[in-house]
């Protein structure tokens, strides 16, 4: 079966660092790109960045962009989104995605989520 | 502000058909693939359509999707009730180097 599975989610207080990871298992991990994808409450999802299949390639969205890095572990099958300078806006539930190939294509395997919330 | 614009709501009755557009520019819609994402009340998202009109295996025919120039379309048809559920389209947007979403669109199933 493919799966992902995110884990690392909390509550942290603004200004805070939290680190996001997500296990993956079932496919060749190393030949996908991955993402971080999160929805606030009551609002839209908002993709959050991306990673190549060999890692060498990063974009992020306008804004987590200094503060957020995506990075992944092919050895291990993981990804992992160290997030820094958290702020409240920060606060969603944050879902680990598997494009079907590249970054360019879409999202067709995610995880359950991970909630993070930032408050003092 | 989403880059790509979505309706914010729609609703039909059972058995209906109902579309839901995705409107962009040249940069994401009208030069990369789009895909559409179903979103059930407490649970993960699900891809429905991806390179504009092709299903994943165990997606009903009922849902299919189209692209004309930088605009792009769900369609469902037939509609149950366990059809109620939030849909997304996305692609990735040249100019900014970025995945964008729609704002989103609430589907009520009358």
């Amino acid at each position: 079966d493919v799966q992902l599975l995110e884990s690392g989610g909390g509550l942290v207080q603004p200004g805070g660092s939290l680190r996001l990871s997500c296990e993956a298992s079932g496919f060749m991990f190393s030949s996908y790109a991955m993402s971080w994808v999160r929805q606030v409450p009551g609002k839209g999802l908002e993709w959050v960045a991306v990673v190549s299949g060999t890692g060498l390639t990063t974009y992020y969205a306008d804004s987590v962009k200094g503060r957020f890095t995506i990075s992944r572990d092919n050895s291990r099958n993981t990804q992992d989104l160290q997030m820094n300078s958290l702020r409240a806006e920060d606060t969603a539930v944050y879902y680990c995605a598997k494009h079907r190939g590249g970054y360019v294509y879409g999202m067709d395997v995610w995880g359950q989520g991970t909630t993070v919330t930032v408050s003092s | 502000q989403s880059v790509l614009t979505q309706s914010p709501s729609v609703s039909a009755a059972p058995g209906r058909r109902v579309t839901i557009s995705c409107s962009g520019g040249s940069s994401n819609i009208e030069n990369n693939f789009v895909s559409w994402y179903q979103r059930l009340p407490g649970t993960a998202p699900q891809l429905l359509i991806y390179d504009n009109n092709r299903r994943p295996s165990g997606i009903p025919d009922r849902f299919s999707g189209s692209k004309s120039g930088t605009s792009a379309t769900l369609a469902i048809a037939g509609l149950q009730t366990g059809d109620e559920a939030d849909y997304y389209c996305a692609t990735w947007d040249t100019t900014l180097s970025e995945m964008v979403f729609g704002g989103g669109t609430k589907l009520t199933v009358l």
